[in-house]
C-alpha cells in the first residue's frame, strides 16, 4: 500500500498562471518532505523540501506548503512557465532518515505557452 | 564534477539471463540507493548501501542482488532476469544517511531502461 500518493497524473496549466500539484501520505511519522522534478531520459533532481515544523517553504517562484493535519502537501508554481514542463515526484521519510524516501507516483505538469 | 552515473543506458534481456548495472558518483558520497521506477509506482528502494563494503535491503529486494566494493560504485545484479524486472532503475547517492540542512537530498543518476523480453 503506498504511503505517499499523488492522485492527479497529470495537469495542463497555461503559461504565466498558477499551477498546483497534490500530494497526500498516510504515514504519521513521516517529518521531512520533498520535491522533485524530473525531465524525460533523465533522473529526478532535487527541487524544494519542508519539514514537519514549518508549514511553508518557498523558494523563487516554487513553494510547498505543508497541512499537517490533513497530511496534505501541495507544490505551487508561479508564475509557470513552459520550461517548467515535467514529471513532479513527492516523497516523504522519517525523522531525516534517507535510507528510507518513499515517493508518489508523479504527476507531469504541462505549461501551455 | 559528473555527479551520478549509471551504465548501461538502456538494455534488452531475455527470462534467465543475467546482468549488472553500474552506478558511479564521484561525490564522495557515503551512501547509495538503487530504485525501479515504474507506471503509476513512483520509485521504489531496491537496495542501499551506508558505505563501503556494507549493503541493505530496501522495500523490493528481491531477485536482485548488490555489491559496494569502492565507494564510488554501486552495483546492481540480476542474476536471472524476469519480465516483472521490466523497469527503469534509477541509483541515488546521499552525502549521509540522516538530514544535516534543508537542501539535503539524494542525488539521481539518468537512469537504465532494461526490458526482459
Amino acid at each position: 500500500d503506498q504511503q505517499v500518493k499523488q492522485n492527479s497524473p497529470s495537469l495542463s496549466v497555461q503559461e504565466g498562471r498558477i499551477s498546483i500539484l497534490n500530494c497526500d501520505y498516510t504515514n504519521s511519522m513521516f517529518d521531512y518532505f520533498l520535491w522533485y522534478k524530473k525531465y524525460p531520459a533523465e533522473g529526478p533532481t532535487f527541487l524544494i523540501s519542508i519539514s514537519s515544523i514549518k508549514d511553508k517553504n518557498e523558494d523563487g517562484r516554487f513553494t510547498v506548503f505543508l497541512n499537517k493535519s490533513a497530511k496534505h502537501l501541495s507544490l505551487h508554481i508561479v508564475p509557470s512557465q513552459p520550461g517548467d514542463s515535467a514529471v513532479y515526484f513527492c516523497a516523504a521519510s522519517a525523522s531525516g532518515n534517507f535510507n528510507k524516501f518513499y515517493f508518489g507516483s508523479g504527476t507531469k505538469l504541462n505549461v501551455k505557452p | 564534477n559528473a555527479g551520478v552515473t549509471q551504465t548501461p543506458k538502456f538494455r534488452v534481456l531475455k527470462t534467465g539471463q543475467s546482468m549488472t548495472l553500474l552506478c558511479a558518483q564521484d561525490m564522495n558520497h557515503e551512501y547509495m540507493y538503487w530504485y525501479r521506477q515504474d507506471p503509476g509506482m513512483g520509485l521504489r528502494l531496491i537496495h542501499y548501501s551506508v558505505g563501503e563494503g556494507t549493503t541493505a535491503k530496501g522495500e523490493v529486494p528481491d531477485g536482485y542482488n548488490v555489491s559496494r566494493l569502492k565507494k564510488q560504485n554501486f552495483l546492481l545484479g540480476l542474476e536471472s532476469a524476469a519480465p516483472s524486472q521490466t523497469s527503469v532503475y534509477f541509483c541515488a547517492s546521499s552525502y549521509e544517511g540522516r538530514r544535516r540542512s534543508s537542501t539535503d537530498t539524494q542525488y539521481f543518476g539518468p537512469g537504465t531502461r532494461l526490458t526482459v523480453l
